[in-house]
């Protein structure tokens, strides 16, 4: 079955503990992001990364990390996190990041993971 | 980037009524406009997505509309049920997301 997995799907940590929240798609995709989602701000981007070893910031990157060593994998690092980061994350991938060719009929969804809640205290 | 304006911001209509979302984009190159769905506790999933080489695409009863010059799209919901209230995002290529409506449809 196509997915994308997520790990913890909940997790509650102290200010400054380093945690490490895992994502693995098994559908070959190149393109992977980050999201974190809070109540009316909708969907932002962390990260992303367009092929292995090429990631870049999207636009809320202060305080993460990630990598992306291995194409199927892209783990989200919080170094020291801080109550600000309490939030619900998404790991997400897609085929080509939507840029496919205009004149083809192939939809490149974005295939979400289940979700991390987290909370920082 | 992008930026990509979503409204309304919730929207309440009763069942067997329409629904409308709008969103607007700023880059006139963009040519990827996919919508999502996401119920309340659940990741977000595509239920439709146009290219800007067409100007409507529809699917049962959602269709989704594209005004290249005025730059925005619509998402339009027909005969709606209480098992469409979620909330929508729209978003521009598979990256830069509306801030998403709360649809919910009162029976």
């Amino acid at each position: 079955e196509a997915q994308v997995t997520q790990n913890p799907r909940y997790l509650i940590t102290v200010t400054g503990k380093k945690l490490t929240v895992t994502c693995s798609q098994n559908m070959n995709h190149e393109y992977m992001s980050w999201y974190r989602q809070d109540p009316g701000l909708g969907l932002r981007q962390i990260y992303y990364s367009m092929n292995v070893e090429v990631t870049d910031k999207g636009d809320v990157p202060e305080g993460y990390k990630v990598s992306r060593k291995e194409k199927r994998n892209f783990p989200l690092i919080l170094e020291s996190p801080s109550p600000n980061q309490t939030s619900l994350y998404f790991c997400a991938s897609s085929l080509s990041r939507g840029r496919v060719a205009i004149g083809t009929n192939q939809p490149d969804e974005q295939f979400f993971g289940p979700g991390t809640r987290l909370t920082v205290l | 980037g992008e930026n990509v304006e979503q409204h309304p911001s919730t929207l309440s209509v009763q069942e067997g009524d329409s629904a409308v979302i709008k969103c607007t984009y700023s880059d006139s190159a963009s040519n990827y406009f996919p919508w999502y769905k996401q119920e309340l506790g659940k990741r977000p999933q595509l239920i439709i997505d146009i290219r800007s080489n067409v100007g409507e695409k529809k699917d049962q009863r959602i269709a989704v509309t594209l005004n290249k010059t005025a730059k925005h799209f619509s998402l339009h919901i027909t005969e709606t049920q209480p098992e469409d209230s979620a909330v929508y995002f729209c978003a521009v290529y598979a990256l830069n997301f509306g801030k998403g409506t709360s649809l919910l449809v009162t029976p």
